[in-house]
């Protein structure tokens, strides 16, 4: 099984400041299948990228993926309002699919 | 439109079985598979597994695989997630979900959730 352990657990960030997000895998992950999901208090999670680095339809710019093997990144380059939330990797080139912990990204 | 219409609420005591449900619409039932997520109350997301509803052929997470029983009955465009041996740790949010057009395993539609609480 391949574990995924996000860094740091919660992170706070000023309106307008950038967030960077990391997600460390135990073992390569397959072809960069990993993927980036937001998730708001009583909301199912937002696909936000995939394959590492590609945004999903209709995620804005803002949003940004990198990292290959075994270390991946989120960034979000300017932080609104409605970022403020929880964000989740999950690798999905071998079962089982597993996600990471989190990281809660809060108001400054 | 995609969606994914998830059963209600349930509460179920220790030791019992559950089955949740998951009505697909707008889009062809066989041509995606369905992943099973859930999450316990105030804690991370965690992979239950993953059925084709090409051709039923599943996956689990370890954890899972002796109390977990994922199905699919095309005739109603319905997925469906059992679990058994309930405990108070199977306290939890449910979640369907499918991939993106192309995917697989990259879940860009997901159902309500379904609460399911286990208690005595």
């Amino acid at each position: 099984e391949i574990v995924l352990t996000q860094s740091p657990g919660a992170l706070s960030v000023s309106p307008g400041n950038r967030a960077t997000l990391s997600c460390r895998a135990s073992h390569n992950i397959t072809d960069n299948f990993l993927a980036w999901y937001q998730q708001k208090p009583g909301q199912a999670p937002r696909l936000l990228i995939y394959e590492a680095s590609n945004g999903a339809t209709g995620i804005p710019d803002r949003f940004s993926g990198s990292g290959s093997g075994t270390d991946f990144t989120l960034t979000i380059s300017r932080l609104e309002p409605e970022d403020f939330a929880v964000y989740y990797c999950q690798q999905y080139g071998r079962s089982p699919r597993t996600f990471g912990q989190g990281t809660k990204v809060e108001i400054k | 439109q995609v969606q994914l219409g998830q059963s209600g609420a349930e509460v179920k005591k220790p030791g019992a079985s559950v089955k949740v449900s998951c009505k697909a619409s707008g889009y062809t039932f066989s041509a995606y598979g369905i992943s099973w997520v859930r999450q316990a109350p105030g804690q991370g997301l965690e992979w239950m597994g993953w059925i084709s509803a090409h051709n039923g052929k599943t996956e689990y997470a370890e954890k899972f695989q002796d109390r977990v029983t994922l199905t699919t009955d095309t005739a109603t465009t319905t997925a469906y997630m059992e679990l058994r041996s309930l405990t108070i740790d199977d306290t939890a949010v449910y979640f369907c979900a499918r991939a993106f057009p192309g995917g697989e395993h990259e879940l860009k539609y997901w159902g309500q959730g379904t609460l399911v609480t286990v208690a005595s």
